[in-house]
């Protein structure tokens, strides 16, 4: 089965504390995305990548926000330093190519006390 | 900017009545849609894509239409399913690399 793992699958930090997650996309897709899907359930793009470089990235996400997707390891986002407001499902997906529907993980849950 | 509309927060139904959601978008390329379903505590998984003007897509007895002069993709279903309830997102890719979602309608079917 085509399957985007992210792990974990749950995360407790609090307030000022980094925050760390990670993705594996689907074998053959160097297209790689992050949204946030707040309590809403209203998804936000964070940044995308294809292979290593950066395309495209949200303010928010360049000045708390880091991400990385080096080549033979799994990608990354990480939260310098939580706020309240950074508690969401942090999804991640990947596609072929930019224009093809991305591939979703199961997500990870962050939730900063 | 491109964006994607979905008007309806939260459609109720009754277990077998039909079913239209809407999704209208604005681009200024050559659009991609998807319909995208997530069940609680799932991924979001595809359920329809189409670039093609004015043909039907099916899947899973979903169908929608790409229609470019009305800039909709509105998903169909002729009897929903208690299995059906959901949320359901339009997502719109422009070949950017950058996928769009609409702020998506949670659909819920009762007996």
């Amino acid at each position: 089965n085509s399957k985007v793992i992210q792990t974990p699958r749950y995360l407790v930090k609090g307030q000022g504390q980094k925050a760390k997650m990670r993705c594996i996309p689907e074998k053959g897709h160097p297209v790689v995305f992050w949204y946030q899907q707040n309590k809403n359930n209203e998804f936000k793009f964070l940044i995308n990548f294809q292979n290593q470089e950066v395309l495209q990235q949200i303010d928010m996400t360049e000045k708390r926000f880091s991400a990385e997707c080096p080549s033979n390891s799994p990608c990354s986002l990480e939260i310098q330093s939580s706020e309240a407001g950074d508690s969401a499902l942090y999804l991640c997906a990947s596609s072929r190519q930019g224009n093809q529907a991305p591939l979703f993980g199961e997500g990870t849950r962050l939730s900063v006390l | 900017g491109d964006s994607v509309t979905q008007t309806e927060g939260l459609v109720t139904l009754t277990k077998g009545l039909p079913v239209m959601l809407n999704c209208t978008y604005q681009t200024t390329y050559s659009p991609f849609l998807f319909w995208y379903v997530q069940h609680l505590n799932e991924a979001p998984k595809l359920l329809l894509k189409s670039s093609t003007d004015n043909k039907r897509t099916e899947h899973q007895g979903f169908y929608a239409t790409l229609h470019k002069s009305s800039s909709s993709f509105h998903l169909q279903k002729s009897s929903v399913q208690l299995s059906d309830s959901a949320l359901y997102f339009c997502a719109l890719g422009t070949g950017g690399y950058k996928v769009v979602f609409g702020s998506g309608t949670r659909l819920l079917v009762s007996p």
